[in-house]
């Protein structure tokens, strides 16, 4: 079965406690990405990564590193998280075939207090 | 890149076909028009997309004017599962995997 696994699914930190959201798909997908949700924001994209070892910047990456060290990863690294980061997050895992389809995880909402 | 926009909320009956518009008045020749749902708070899930022609799948249809400057989503028979934001997409160009989502409509299926 097509998964997108996401760890954890919740989270609660302190400000400045370095924290990984793990990202895992079985879908041998070169193209995968991360998103913030806000409330009134919609879904923001904060990097993306085309291959191993290439990732780029989305729109909102101000505080967060990504690594693509192997195709089926793609783990987001908040170095010190503040509460501003606190949002719901979402892992995507995309095809690259007929269609554009993106496989979204069941997402992790992170707390920073 | 072309906007997209899209009614902040939308009710349907049971049971009716749900009629979701999308304005998109700057798309170019090779952008494809993308429709994702997402259900309370799990991830978005791809239903439809489309170039030029309609479209029509299991899950829904896709008809695009003949301009290219607007679309709509056509859900037949809505269901309460059906209850969930609705997001109109222009991909950039073919293939660049870049999926921008705006704030998407609210569709609320009524008993």
């Amino acid at each position: 079965e097509a998964q997108v696994t996401q760890n954890p699914r919740y989270l609660i930190t302190v400000t400045g406690k370095k924290l990984t959201v793990t990202c895992s798909q079985n879908m041998n997908h070169e193209y995968m990405s991360w998103y913030r949700q806000d409330p009134g924001l919609g879904l923001r994209q904060i990097y993306y990564s085309m291959n191993v070892e290439v990732t780029d910047k989305g729109d909102v990456p101000e505080g967060y590193k990504v690594s693509r060290k192997e195709k089926r990863n793609f783990p987001l690294i908040l170095e010190s998280p503040s509460p501003n980061q606190t949002s719901l997050y979402f892992c995507a895992s995309i095809s690259t075939g007929s269609r554009t389809e993106a496989f979204f995880g069941q997402g992790t909402r992170l707390t920073v207090v | 890149d072309a906007k997209t926009t899209q009614p902040t909320s939308m009710d349907c009956a049971e049971g009716r076909a749900a009629n979701l518009p999308c304005n998109h008045s700057t798309i170019s020749g090779n952008e494809y028009v993308y429709w994702y749902r997402q259900i309370h708070s799990q991830g978005p899930q791809y239903i439809i997309h489309g170039l030029k022609n309609n479209e029509t799948n299991e899950m829904a249809s896709l008809i695009i004017t003949e301009d290219r400057k607007s679309s709509t989503l056509i859900l037949p028979h809505a269901t309460l599962r059906d209850t969930a934001v609705y997001y109109c997409i222009v991909e950039p160009w073919a293939g660049s995997y870049q999926l921008t989502f705006g704030k998407g409509t609210k569709l609320s299926v009524i008993p």
